[in-house]
């Protein structure tokens, strides 16, 4: 199964500055897809971003971007201009193209806070 | 339109106890999975179900655990004899289908057994 590794359990970023979010995978599969969500107190999952690893170009939502290194197994997710709504929890996820059900594989997260 | 809806929001109960768990897919969409999220930790796939196939059971921690999906929409998870490590919070996604198609989640129900 495909392992999904946030190495930072917490992050700090001061409103209105740039914060990188990082994820690493693991995989023998040549395509898939990539995700980022965020998950506020509310506990609801919204989806950030996604990138489709055929893809080379990164994707990009408004401030939300994404640096996708396919060799590298990488898949950071960048920030601009931090809200304080942005304070959450970020979770990045794998989704095989291989295996029946398409279920995502998730990082153990990473807590942004934001400082005004 | 009405997102992924679940219900109770919050549930406490004994050990011991069964607890049945609901998810409201979004209208329309034909997949739907269970997710648990366990204090500090991030999502573990449950079930998956995918219109009127037999559901991909793989991710069940133990037989306690099972599910069902009632005319291709609304599903229940139930867990039986509960322990208190089960106490999580439970999160159901829908999709409309389609390889490509994003899951979208609802806001999970916290079960915290005593």
């Amino acid at each position: 199964a495909q392992t999904v590794t946030q190495s930072q359990p917490e992050m700090s970023v001061q409103e209105a500055e740039t914060v990188t979010l990082s994820c690493t995978y693991d995989t023998s599969e040549s395509d898939y897809y990539l995700f980022w969500y965020k998950q506020p107190p509310s506990r609801q999952m919204i989806l950030v971003i996604r990138q489709e690893a055929y893809k080379q170009q990164n994707a990009t939502e408004n401030r939300f971007s994404v640096n996708f290194q396919k060799a590298a197994k990488s898949f950071s997710l960048k920030i601009s201009d931090s809200q304080l709504g942005d304070a959450a929890m970020y979770f990045c996820a794998y989704r095989s193209l291989e295996n029946s059900g398409y279920a995502l594989n998730f990082g153990k997260g990473t807590s942004l806070l934001v400082t005004p | 339109g009405a997102g992924v809806s679940q219900s109770p929001s919050n549930k406490v109960t004994e050990k011991g106890k069964d607890v049945e768990l609901r998810c409201d897919p979004i209208s329309g969409h034909t997949a739907l999975y269970w997710y648990r999220q366990s204090l500090g930790q991030g999502l573990e796939f449950l079930i998956y179900f995918q219109g009127n196939s037999a559901p991909d059971k793989s991710g069940l921690p133990s037989d306690r655990f099972s599910a069902e999906r009632t005319g291709g929409s609304v599903s229940t998870l139930t867990i039986q004899r509960t322990q208190q490590e089960d106490s999580a919070v439970y999160l159901c996604a829908s999709r409309p289908g389609t390889v490509s198609d994003t899951q979208y989640f609802g806001p999970g129900t916290r079960l915290t057994v005593l």
